[in-house]
């Protein structure tokens, strides 16, 4: 059974501070994504990984930034968190590069910026 | 025009009651096509494929419409436990990441 786990549920940051969101998978899966979801919007894309220390930008990069020195492991990076990256961040991986591959998401992480 | 189009609800329908939701994608170059269910406060979780001649699985139909570009999900004979967000997903090809529908609410109320 594939897992994916998140690092925390539920975080608390204030206004600049930097934040490392980590997600581990435990399938060995060569595809890592970072969304976030919020009401009215769905889930957006910010960054995906193919291959180790590769990473590729999604749709909504800005302010964000992502490391994958192992395969199991994809970190999401604020470099200094601002009140609009409240969110809730979700991880996923796939096995491979078949478009018919499962994506598995992990629980979620709730970021509150104060 | 938004890449995945859905109609996101809230649907209320009865316990029992069949409901139908629909889904348009703009690429006609997407080649896969998926409907996730994500349950309040929980992470997407597949539901099932869609394939070109349309599939079911128990109680739950997918169809593909491709001339027209669109996705439809049937869910008959609906219960409690299917009340959540159901999010129409599409893949344009095996090295691009799926492309997510907003999602269209359901709440099956007894």
């Amino acid at each position: 059974d594939v897992k994916v786990t998140q690092s925390s549920r539920y975080l608390v940051k204030r206004t600049g501070e930097k934040v490392f969101l980590e997600c581990v998978q435990d399938m060995d899966h060569e595809n890592m994504f970072w969304y976030r979801q919020d009401p009215g919007l769905g889930l957006r894309l910010i960054y995906f990984s193919y291959d180790v220390k590769m990473k590729e930008k999604g749709d909504i990069p800005e302010g964000y930034s992502v490391s994958r020195e192992k395969k199991e492991r994809f970190s999401l990076i604020l470099e200094s968190a601002s009140t609009n990256q409240t969110s809730m961040y979700l991880c996923a991986s796939t096995l491979g590069l078949e478009e018919t591959d499962t994506q598995y998401f992990g629980p979620g992480t709730r970021l509150t910026v104060l | 025009r938004k890449e995945v189009e859905q109609d996101p609800g809230p649907f209320n329908v009865p316990e029992g009651a069949t409901v139908a939701f629909n889904c348009t994608y703009s690429n006609s170059a997407s080649q896969s096509f998926f409907w996730y269910r994500q349950d309040c406060r929980k992470e997407p979780k597949l539901l099932m494929s869609v394939y070109s001649s349309g599939n079911e699985d128990g109680r739950f139909t997918a169809q593909l419409n491709r001339a027209s570009q669109y996705i439809s999900l049937l869910i008959r004979d609906s219960k409690l436990s299917d009340s959540a967000t159901y999010l129409c997903v599409v893949s344009h090809s095996g090295n691009t990441p799926l492309v997510f529908g907003k999602g269209t609410r359901l709440s099956v109320i007894a």
